[in-house]
């Protein structure tokens, strides 16, 4: 049982370039979620989905865009990558009791 | 808007010692989470808490939670090096698309 899974696991991005980052749960969960972590900051909620074809703005939205053509992924994009998304980006998934978290998408934007 | 603290922020403690991190949020809830976060790796559920009073313990660690004081409690018994980390405080926010709002996080270092 995998779990959540995310792809990839570090990338180094140039300013100005885009990239989508995916997280695949295989528990049938209706929500998913998008949180980054920054040092001192806890974990930050980015985007969120509560079903298939449906997303939602979480605390930090802004350069950020999502999307859930599946129930089982959950796709987070960067259209122009800057520094200040340089972080460790976490995917989560949850049937409505408790929460799995993905291992983590380590970014750095450069 | 729910804001979660966590004090201390930082934890320096001898083994065998005993401590309490402390997670204050400010609007109901009555369900809580707490992880465990080692350097680069994911987050590792510990504790669940769903009504108050729920007291929860596994091995050195046992977490409470009061949703009158809206205050939930990580108690560190007899602390050994195994338990150096970072421990985070989230509350769900409920309803129907949940979300959990986390504290900053506690980093505690156990020394010999």
């Amino acid at each position: 049982n995998a779990g959540v899974t995310q792809t990839p696991k570090f990338r180094v991005l140039k300013t100005g370039q885009s990239m989508t980052l995916l997280c695949a749960q295989d528990m049938n969960h209706e929500y998913m979620y998008w949180y980054r972590q920054d040092p001192g900051m806890g974990l930050r909620l980015i985007h969120y989905s509560v079903g298939e074809g449906t997303t939602a703005k979480g605390e930090v939205p802004d350069g950020y865009n999502v999307s859930r053509l599946k129930k089982q992924n959950f796709l987070l994009g960067l259209e122009s990558a800057a520094p200040s998304q340089t972080s460790v980006y976490f995917c989560a998934s949850s049937g409505g009791f408790g929460y799995t978290f993905g291992s983590g998408t380590r970014l750095t934007v450069v | 808007e729910l804001k979660v603290e966590q004090n201390p922020l930082f934890l320096s403690m001898q083994e065998g010692k005993n401590y309490t991190i402390y997670c204050n949020y400010s609007t109901t809830s009555d369900r809580l989470y707490w992880y465990r976060q080692d350097p680069g790796k994911s987050l590792e559920s510990l504790f669940v808490l769903l009504s108050n009073g729920a007291v929860k313990q596994e091995g050195r660690l046992m977490a409470s939670l009061d949703t009158k004081a809206r205050l939930s409690t990580l108690h560190i018994t007899a602390a050994v090096h195994d338990l150096s980390a970072t421990y985070f405080c989230a509350v769900d926010m409920g309803g129907s698309q949940g979300n959990l709002i986390f504290g900053k996080g506690t980093k505690l270092s156990v020394k010999p």
